[in-house]
């Protein structure tokens, strides 16, 4: 079955430092990528989507500054979280489809802890 | 977008069926009915969906009313690795996909 591979599963870092989270899908080639992040205890909030090539469509209230999303080709997408604070700890994760409406594959996912 | 109601919570008894439900009273014409499973500390896996009719694969069945209101999630034998919160979606062919609550399964040996 399809698999995404999410990179890496775990990152502690420090407060104001960036951090960059890969999202890749191995055997299929992914039209649109999605990014969630998911607090303790919560479900899954949709932060972005992304399509190969083009910019990243954000959710409301999710800062596109600070949330950055490349998909420069149709196996990887990255994530990369700016000047993180400790309130953007939490567990994020990637998805990718092959066309509209196929089934999504989901990354294990990264927890993040700023420190 | 079109909400779904499920119940928070479900116990069910390892190696008996488990019904899980979803009520989508709002749901579109061409909203599909997604189901997905998030083990904890993992990412959300895919298990069915389906548009109008029943649809089965090997991991569950997907059960679906006549007036699409509401459909069911069939585990026919629970075990205890279906222990997980399970969410219910309805997804327009053009949209993102969007998550509830969903329910958290229990399964008791």
């Amino acid at each position: 079955g399809a698999v995404v591979s999410q990179h890496p599963s775990r990152v502690i870092c420090k407060s104001g430092t960036s951090v960059k989270i890969e999202c890749r899908s191995l055997d299929f080639q992914a039209t649109t990528m999605f990014w969630y992040r998911q607090f303790p205890k919560q479900s899954l909030m949709l932060m972005a989507t992304s399509n190969e090539g083009s910019k990243a469509t954000y959710e409301q209230g999710v800062e596109k500054d600070k949330f950055l999303i490349n998909h420069a080709s149709l196996t990887l997408s990255t994530l990369t979280v700016t000047s993180a604070h400790p309130e953007d700890s939490s567990f994020y994760i990637c998805s990718a489809q092959t066309r509209n409406n196929s089934p999504l594959h989901f990354g294990n996912g990264t927890r993040l802890t700023v420190t | 977008d079109a909400k779904t109601t499920q119940p928070n919570s479900m116990e069910s008894n390892e190696e008996e069926p488990v019904h899980l439900p979803c009520n989508h009273s709002t749901i579109s014409g061409t909203d599909y009915i997604h189901w997905y499973r998030q083990l904890p500390s993992q990412g959300p896996e895919y298990v069915i969906h389906g548009l109008t009719s029943n649809v089965n694969n090997r991991m569950a069945s997907l059960a679906i009313a006549e007036d699409r209101k509401s459909s069911t999630l069939i585990l026919h034998r629970a075990t205890l690795r279906d222990a997980a919160v399970y969410y219910c979606i309805l997804r327009d062919v053009t949209k993102d996909m969007r998550f509830g609550a969903g329910t958290r399964l229990t399964v008791k040996p």
